[in-house]
């Protein structure tokens, strides 16, 4: 149980057009879910925390209107990056708790983002 | 401020020895503390957890962590390791308040045969 599923695992662009990174639980209902975004050799930097149906907490120094975060459904969340460039190559990552585990954030496997 | 802190950057042990990575805390209140293993190119896959109860947590893959609240700590220890436990090692608090886990700086855990 509580698996987290991502996609696109990886995808390559042109600097300038926006990417789209979608993240579902399988099989639970998320109330919250959370995008990291990791550098390479580092740990997880948290972007936002998203709960179904409400807008997105950023934390400080992500950009809103860069990183569009929906949490329309209690299984989807998606998280778009806009006019992509090169320095939003990165390893994004969410996680989802809900359920009878509230309290533990289950990952998916990471989206791997190149931006030319 | 809640932390962790993972003093070491890489642990090295021979395949069949006992492992350990360490983990200390620093939270206000009673903590949840959390391990998670990252292999290349993926997310976290979840190893064990402590709320409440037994200091002593089981969890996944024959790995076992130790709630010690007089040191702060939760190490995570695998009596006898395996090459393929060789990985990136990640302990974390979840703070209460806003449920967002706090993540250590993550510790590589190389196994050699």
């Amino acid at each position: 149980g509580a698996v987290v599923s991502q996609h696109p695992s990886w995808v390559i662009c042109k600097s300038g057009t926006s990417v789209k990174i979608e993240c579902r639980s399988l099989d639970f209902q998320a109330t919250t879910m959370f995008w990291y975004r990791q550098f390479p050799k580092q740990s997880l930097m948290l972007m936002a925390t998203s709960n179904e149906g409400s807008k997105a907490t950023y934390e400080q120094g992500v950009e809103k209107d860069k990183f569009l975060i929906n949490h329309a459904s209690l299984t989807l969340s998606t998280l778009t990056v806009t006019s992509a460039h090169p320095e939003d190559s990165s390893f994004y990552i969410c996680s989802a708790s809900g359920g009878a585990n509230q309290e533990t954030q289950y990952f998916g496997p990471g989206t791997r983002l190149l931006v030319l | 401020a809640q932390s962790v802190a993972q003093p070491e950057d890489q642990v090295n042990v021979a395949e069949g020895n006992p492992l350990t990575v360490k983990c200390t805390y620093s939270v206000s209140g009673n903590p949840y503390l959390f391990w998670y293993v990252q292999y290349p190119n993926r997310g976290l896959q979840f190893l064990l957890k402590y709320i409440t109860g037994d200091n002593l947590v089981k969890g996944s893959y024959g790995f076992e962590a130790e709630f010690n609240k007089s040191q702060t700590s939760f190490h995570l220890k695998k009596p006898s390791a395996l090459v393929s436990d060789s990985a990136l090692y990640f302990c974390a608090v979840r703070d209460i308040s806003t449920d967002k886990l706090i993540f250590g700086t993550g510790t590589r855990l190389q196994v050699f045969p």
